[in-house]
Formats: structure tokens, C-alpha cells, sequence
């Protein structure tokens, strides 16, 4: 069956340092993958798009890496901020039948001052 | 712009009662996506439309139903409410369909059945 993993423990990490939340996906051949942020009681908000023959992408403090071998993708948030504390959700969207856009269950981080 | 609206934004129904929910795309998006999200289960996708027209539909039961108006407006409709269908229910709007655009989520719709 399809699955899209992510760690369903908090991340707890020190202000300044770098959180890095995984995404592992199976029976999935996407075209692309997303990470959007949640806050709690809003709705997600687009963060970042890496299409299949990317490796990489960054925007601002953010970066996500793609690997389709090992059907996973890294999401990195340097220099942490109190802020950035929330929930991140991947997702992705794959051109084999069944192109809904599909969500993991998200990963909380909470950056500690 | 004006960012993607839903309403009600909060209800409580009893059990075997029908509910509508409505949901207002950004303006220019013709795309609109429903989820239902629960702590339990995650986000889960309901449906999409794009052109008034459903491109896709998720694993629910037949209680669950939508549909898109010309204007891109959509609705959802859910008969027969069973306690297990409280959760956040999310719209999500695009530029277009099957596409790679980012989805526009709005706040959601707190559904609580008694």
C-alpha cells in the first residue's frame, strides 16, 4: 500500500541550531513533492516545491533535498528560531493513476529559546 | 488578494444530521481541494474539483459529497453524520489542476457531532 512516513515524535531543538525532518514515501512515483508548514488551529501553508529531478532546493533559512532512490526527502530549517516552532507536513503528488495530492502526518518542531 | 475563506468556521451537529460547508477560492484559482484532517489520521483528501468538474476523489464513504460552482465556489456536503466524522475540515484552492502550484489552504471548518 501507499505510505508517506514522517517522524511522529516532536523535534525539540535549541534556538540556533538545525532541525532536519525526514520524509519516506513508498509505492509512490511522484513528480514532485511539498513541505507546508502548520500552525496549530490554521490551515498549512506552502513552504517549499522540489520536483523529481531536483536534488535540491533553498529558500531563505530553509533547504529540502530529494532522493529518489531512497524515496525520501530531507527538509533542513538552519539558525532556528522560536518562531519556526510548529508542525511541518510533506506532500506529494505522483502521475500513476491515482494523482491526488497525498500528506504525511506531520512532524512537530518546537525551537527552545 | 484575499486568501482563501471558509465558513462556517466552526459547527456542531448531532449524529444522523446533514451538514454544508462552504469554500471561497482565491480569486483567478479555479482548482479547490477538500481535506479532512483529524489527529489520528492526518490531512486526507476528500475531493478536487477543477471547471466545475471532480478530477479526483478520495477513500470516503458516499456520505461525503461536493461540488464546484462556476464562480470556482465550492461545497461540501456530509449526510448522515456519524460521531467519527468530527475533525478540521481544510479547502485548499490552486491556479490549476494536476499541476505542480502550491495549494492555498484556508482555515478550516471545526466540525464537532454530538
Amino acid at each position: 500500500s501507499q505510505k508517506i512516513e514522517q517522524n511522529s515524535e516532536a523535534l525539540n531543538i535549541q534556538e540556533g541550531k538545525t532541525a532536519t525532518l525526514t520524509c519516506n514515501y513508498t509505492n509512490y512515483s511522484p513528480a514532485y513533492l511539498q513541505w507546508y508548514r502548520q500552525d496549530p488551529g490554521r490551515g498549512p501553508v506552502f513552504l517549499l516545491l522540489i520536483r523529481e529531478n531536483e536534488k535540491e532546493k533553498r529558500k531563505e533559512r530553509l533547504k529540502v533535498t530529494f532522493d529518489t532512490t531512497l524515496k525520501q526527502s530531507l527538509f533542513h530549517i538552519t539558525a532556528s528560531q522560536p518562531a519556526d516552532s510548529a508542525t511541518y507536513l510533506c506532500a506529494l503528488r505522483s502521475y500513476d493513476g491515482n494523482n491526488r495530492l497525498a500528506f504525511g502526518k506531520g512532524n512537530q518542531v518546537v525551537v527552545i529559546p | 488578494k484575499a486568501g482563501v475563506t471558509q465558513t462556517p468556521r466552526y459547527l456542531i451537529k448531532t449524529r444522523g444530521q446533514q451538514v454544508t460547508l462552504s469554500c471561497s477560492p482565491i480569486s483567478g484559482h479555479r482548482s479547490v481541494s477538500w481535506y479532512q484532517q483529524t489527529p489520528g489520521q492526518g490531512l486526507q483528501f476528500l475531493f478536487e474539483y477543477f471547471s466545475e468538474t471532480q478530477r479526483n476523489k478520495g477513500n470516503f464513504p458516499g456520505r461525503f459529497s461536493g461540488r464546484q460552482f462556476s464562480n470556482s465556489r465550492s461545497e461540501m456536503n456530509v449526510s448522515t453524520l456519524e460521531l467519527g466524522d468530527s475533525a478540521l475540515y481544510l479547502c485548499a484552492s490552486s491556479l490549476l489542476w494536476d499541476r505542480d502550484n502550491e495549494q492555498f489552504f484556508g482555515p478550516g471548518t471545526r466540525l464537532t457531532v454530538l
